[in-house]
């Protein structure tokens, strides 16, 4: 099956600092990448949709200057939480979606981020 | 808003069939119904989807009625592994339609 990393698969930094999170399709080229974020015992929130070459589309509630998307390839999208709080303490999760034809999406394994 | 409905916990012996019910009572004829997983802090993983048929692959069967109003996902032999936070979603599987999330129910395997 398709395979999509994300890096790092844990960070800790302080109250202010920005960090960057990435999210790669290892074996085929993805379209399409979304971003989502899981508090816990919450469900999966959808946070923005991103696609190659194009600015990315955020959910009602979601603000595009804190939280960064880049999707410069058909294999990386990358996430970058600017100015993190502790309240942005959470587990990003990012999944792709293939070309023209391939409707289904493939979940990283989800980076957990801590803001000291 | 979710279009599922599915009960919050449920527990299952080791080794028995674990039967997990949703509700989607306002699918469309365009909606798929999906299945993924989530086991503790890492990202969900595909299961199954259908349309109207019964599906089955080598991880669980998905029942589906006729009316297609709901569905059951079925996991024959229970392993511990199985552990999990159990998500069923309706998606029409064309266009850009995105994946959204319920509550899922949280599945136990008991020893």
């Amino acid at each position: 099956g398709a395979v999509v990393s994300q890096h790092p698969s844990w960070v800790i930094c302080k109250s202010g600092t920005s960090v960057k999170i990435e999210c790669r399709s290892l074996d085929f080229q993805a379209t399409t990448m979304f971003w989502y974020r899981q508090f816990p015992k919450q469900s999966l929130m959808l946070m923005a949709t991103s696609n190659e070459g194009s600015k990315a589309t955020y959910e009602q509630g979601v603000e595009k200057d804190k939280f960064l998307i880049n999707h410069a390839s058909l294999t990386l999208s990358t996430l970058t939480v600017t100015s993190a709080h502790p309240e942005d303490s959470s587990f990003y999760i990012c999944s792709a979606r293939g070309g023209t034809g391939s409707y289904e999406q493939y979940f990283g394994p989800g980076t957990r981020l801590t803001v000291t | 808003d979710a279009k599922t409905t599915q009960p919050t916990s449920m527990d299952c012996a080791e080794g028995r069939a674990a039967n997990l019910p949703c509700n989607h009572s306002t699918i469309s004829g365009n909606e798929y119904v999906y299945w993924y997983r989530q086991i503790h802090s890492q990202g969900p993983q595909y299961i199954i989807h259908g349309l109207k048929n019964n599906e089955t692959n080598e991880m669980a069967s998905l029942i589906i009625t006729e009316d297609r109003k709901s569905s059951t996902l079925i996991l024959p032999h229970a392993t511990l592994r199985d552990t999990a936070v159990y998500y069923c979603i309706v998606r029409a599987i064309f266009g850009n339609e995105k994946l959204t999330f319920g509550t899922g129910t949280r599945l136990t395997i008991i020893p």
